[in-house]
């Protein structure tokens, strides 16, 4: 089937630790995304990636890093400089980052510190 | 800078009933697209209808359209005949050029039967 996985969908994080979270999608996007999920704070965009070895930083992007070496991989580090990173969070993908193109999303990933 | 504001929290709606959601956004663009997307429980975020702003007819989707009006800058959602499955999250979000979307805070639709 094609579509974006993300994993795990559940992790659980000890305040210090870096911790990365996979996305992966079999669409053939060049453009890739992660947004992070708050309860009354909508989707905000932490980054966003055009095409492979390029990316650029969203809104929140302090204490989070990414890469991407594949054109299907954009995987997100949540490092120990992010000082409240429980959320939910979302991987998407889309042909390109050009106006109107339907972005897909992932099932999201849940991190929680403890 | 693109923005974009849903002003109800919460509603409600009788099952059957209609039920209209509102949106306003902000950009400086000249061409832009309108997107509401729905988040069941399951987290899963949905493409319900996307709204070219150039185009002046209103989308429809089914039970789902829009009211477009683009010089107040406002896209809202009318849900038709609700359902029970219409009970989720709906995020009102906008893209142009090529940034990608803004999502507003989101409206937590209650369908009660």
């Amino acid at each position: 089937d094609g579509g974006i996985t993300q994993s795990p969908k559940y992790l659980f994080r000890k305040e210090g630790q870096n911790v990365t979270l996979s996305c992966e999608q079999n669409l053939n996007h060049d453009a890739m995304y992660w947004y992070r999920q708050d309860p009354g704070q909508g989707l905000r965009l932490i980054y966003y990636s055009q095409i492979v070895n390029d990316f650029q930083k969203g809104d929140i992007a302090e204490g989070y890093s990414v890469s991407r070496e594949k054109k299907e991989s954009f995987p997100l580090t949540v490092t120990s400089a992010q000082k409240n990173p429980t959320a939910f969070y979302l991987c998407a993908s889309s042909s390109t980052i050009n106006s109107g193109n339907t972005i897909y999303f992932g099932e999201g990933s849940w991190l929680t510190v403890v | 800078a693109q923005t974009v504001t849903q002003s109800q929290p919460e509603m409600s709606v009788q099952e059957a009933e209609t039920v209209t959601l509102s949106c306003t956004y902000d950009t400086s663009e000249s061409n832009y697209y309108l997107f509401w997307y729905k988040q069941p429980p399951s987290r899963q975020m949905i493409l319900v209808i996307r709204q070219e702003a150039y185009k002046q007819q209103n989308a429809t989707e089914n039970r789902f359209s829009v009211n477009f009006q683009k010089a107040a800058k406002s896209f809202s959602l009318k849900i038709s005949d609700s359902q029970l499955g219409d009970t989720a999250m709906y995020f009102c979000a906008s893209d142009s050029g090529n940034t990608p979307l803004v999502f507003g805070k989101g409206t937590r639709l209650s369908v009660i039967a």
